[in-house]
């Protein structure tokens, strides 16, 4: 969904299901794009990262596909659980630039 | 993986008055550190990035004398809101990264609440 306002888009999966989480970059002379995940009063924490010569990269339950032709990235979640839910957000990383920007975010909403 | 450290977790303070929130990286050397701000249900804004031994650079629209950062040593960046407002009232986040390109660590953040 589209973020309006002071509204985070929300996503909500049924646990076990699998989750994909959508991110629009903004820069096509990024490259390099992080996902972080934030639970409410905490910090962002890593979850994976992908370098702009790599399409795709799986981690421990998660994969992270880049298509940079729409400077679009992707976060998929298997079998999504309870302690999943929290607001992701991508961030990108601008070539010559020492600093990450962040996306708008997405919450995962988790229901048994 | 690293630790950063951020100092205090909240934070309550009068308007007109000054607040310094701390960033420690505290098993690292941190050339660089970022300063977030987050209001609520908001992604995080980057403020300014902090070289240490040299001047912050500022994002756009972000008052310089009214967030004053300082990043003198390796380990240690701190972010001072002056003549605070309620407005300034906010989540306040640090990052610090060790090379180009690589994954920044995040500190817990700073809920500042000016009353």
């Amino acid at each position: 969904g589209e973020s309006v306002g002071l509204h985070l888009p929300t996503l909500s999966v049924q646990e076990g299901d699998n989750s994909i989480i959508n991110c629009a970059y903004s820069n096509s002379a990024s490259d390099y794009f992080i996902w972080y995940k934030q639970e409410s009063g905490k910090g962002p924490q890593f979850i994976i990262d992908i370098r702009s010569n790599m399409d795709k990269r799986q981690g421990q339950r998660v994969t992270v596909l880049l298509n940079k032709t729409v400077k679009h990235l992707s976060l998929q979640i298997a079998a999504t659980q309870p302690g999943d839910s929290a607001v992701y957000f991508c961030a990108e990383n601008m070539r010559g630039y020492n600093k990450l920007i962040f996306g708008a975010g997405t919450r995962l909403a988790v229901h048994p | 993986g690293a630790v950063v450290s951020q100092h205090p977790s909240w934070v309550i303070c009068k308007s007109g008055t000054s607040v310094k929130i701390e960033c420690r990286s505290l098993d690292f050397q941190a050339t660089t550190m970022f300063w977030y701000r987050q209001f609520p249900k908001q992604s995080l804004m980057l403020m300014a990035t902090s070289n240490e031994g040299s001047k912050a650079t500022y994002e756009q629209g972000v008052e310089k004398d009214k967030f004053l950062i300082n990043h003198a040593s390796l380990t240690l960046s701190t972010l001072t809101v002056t003549s605070a407002h309620p407005e300034d009232s906010s989540f306040y986040i640090c990052s610090a990264g060790r090379l180009l390109n690589t994954e920044a660590f995040f500190g817990q953040g700073t809920r500042l609440t000016v009353v």
